[in-house]
């Protein structure tokens, strides 16, 4: 079975700043992977998504995603964090059967100091 | 792309009351249906999905149920709440085709009191 893995529960950035949040997947073949950015009460927001080809994937918001198959890591990076980035981010991986439900990580919840 | 309306957004229940979720989706069509349940610090924990109209399948032993009435309408359901079925319930829909993204409901908050 697939699993995620986020190591990081919080993270605190200052304004400005870069960021990488951290994703590690266990899956036994070639993985569907994805960033999601949830607002506190809010439903998640894709960020961006891999299925192959490239393996440095860019999204919305200036978010940019790098797959690493020797690593089995897809880790999330912006060069430089706003403020309106403060959220909770989940990385998932996609399934093969089942509903091709995802298998989400518990999240890492970003703070943005001013 | 896909909408997905969801509600009520927030709802306090006595223990022992009935429960009714219902989720809509607009923008597709045969989308694989999923319900999680969100704890704080504990991720998306996935309690039900279904592939078609009738065919629900559970995740986790609870004491909760899902049905789906048509193609794009799912509801979750319980017939006695308890004090540990709060928490933040979200409403999803997926493309069949392996890969494809899942789009969010902007979820309930459920306080059973």
């Amino acid at each position: 079975a697939q699993s995620v893995t986020q190591p990081d529960i919080h993270i605190t950035v200052s304004e400005g700043a870069s960021l990488e949040l951290r994703c590690n997947y266990s899956y036994g073949a070639t993985p569907y992977l994805f960033w999601y950015v949830q607002s506190p009460g809010q439903g998640l927001q894709l960020l961006l998504k891999y299925f192959s080809g490239d393996t440095l994937v860019q999204g919305i918001k200036g978010f940019e995603a790098e797959f690493k198959r020797s690593q089995s890591s897809f880790n999330l990076r912006k060069p430089s964090v706003h403020w309106s980035d403060a959220a909770e981010y989940f990385c998932a991986v996609g399934a093969t059967g089942g509903g091709n439900k995802l298998t989400f990580g518990t999240g890492t919840q970003l703070k943005v100091e001013l | 792309s896909q909408t997905i309306h969801q509600w009520p957004a927030t709802l306090v229940q006595p223990v022992g009351s009935p429960l009714s979720l219902e989720c809509t989706v607009e923008g597709t069509s045969n989308p694989n249906l999923y319900w999680y349940r969100q704890a704080a610090g504990r991720g998306l924990q996935l309690l039900f999905y279904s592939v078609g109209i009738g065919q629900i399948s559970s995740e986790v032993p609870q004491n909760l149920s899902a049905s789906r009435p048509q193609d794009r309408q799912f509801i979750l359901s319980s017939k006695k709440l308890l004090l540990s079925d709060s928490g933040f319930y979200l409403c999803a829909s997926q493309g069949a085709v392996r890969g494809t993204e899942a789009f969010f409901g902007q979820g309930t908050r459920l306080t059973v009191v």
